[in-house]
């Protein structure tokens, strides 16, 4: 129940192409759903977030869409760029009391944009 | 920069051998996670402390053990360590937002 399922594993994409990754939940006391993104050899920074009460928001060329029946979200990279060459990790956190949290994340998405 | 501090970057260290890894969360942050990322794998939880407490646990090894302290830094302990141990360790704190964010992490090298 307290898994986040992350697809596809890798994905290839060109120059001014859109990248879509998508994740699926199931458990409904997840209530923060931030997206990280990785290069080789970095921390994950937080790239954007969205609660559930919002179906959409954007930032820049990146958009997380939010369903909140069907339990998925997806990350949308709008004129995916050579730099977007990462990885990409979706998560979910639900709060377990004192003001703790805590986080379950998604396998990953190795995105390459090509030329 | 993510204000949270990971130290050392790299660590080199002869199987068996102990280690201890060190984190610095976010000012006013209560909340520490530690990660193991292995070669292109995902992130693996390993523990989480909250204001000195253990939280939760994940798939920490008997052979690793961690500790939180009351100026809120934490210490990631590993021992016996074996080749398998190889691998990029993270610490990321949380503010009660649900938002975490990660260290520049720790490779550790077993040889």
């Amino acid at each position: 129940q307290q898994q986040v399922k992350q697809s596809p594993q890798s994905l290839i994409v060109q120059k001014g192409g859109i990248s879509i990754i998508n994740c699926a939940y199931e458990n409904t006391a997840f209530d923060y759903f931030p997206w990280y993104q990785q290069f080789p050899g970095k921390g994950p920074a937080l790239l954007i977030a969205i609660r559930p009460d919002v179906s959409e928001k954007k930032e820049g060329r990146f958009t997380i869409s939010f369903n909140k029946s069907a339990k998925q979200f997806s990350l949308h990279i709008m004129d995916s760029q050579p730099g977007d060459s990462a990885t990409y990790f979706c998560a979910a956190s639900s709060y377990s009391g004192a003001g703790s949290y805590q986080l379950t994340f998604g396998k990953g998405t190795k995105l390459s944009v090509i030329p | 920069d993510s204000g949270v501090t990971q130290t050392p970057k790299h660590l080199i260290t002869a199987t068996g051998q102990r280690v201890t890894l060190r984190c610095s969360p976010r000012s006013g942050d209560l909340s520490v996670y530690w990660y193991q990322q292995s070669l292109d794998q995902g992130l693996q939880f390993l523990i989480q402390y909250y204001n000195g407490e253990e939280r939760a646990k994940g798939n920490i090894l008997e052979r690793f053990s961690a500790q939180q302290f009351p100026d809120l830094h934490s210490e990631l302990n590993l021992s016996s360590l074996e080749l398998g141990d190889s691998a990029l360790y993270f610490c990321a704190s949380s503010a009660e937002t649900g938002a975490a964010f990660f260290g520049q992490g720790t490779r550790l090298t077993v040889v």
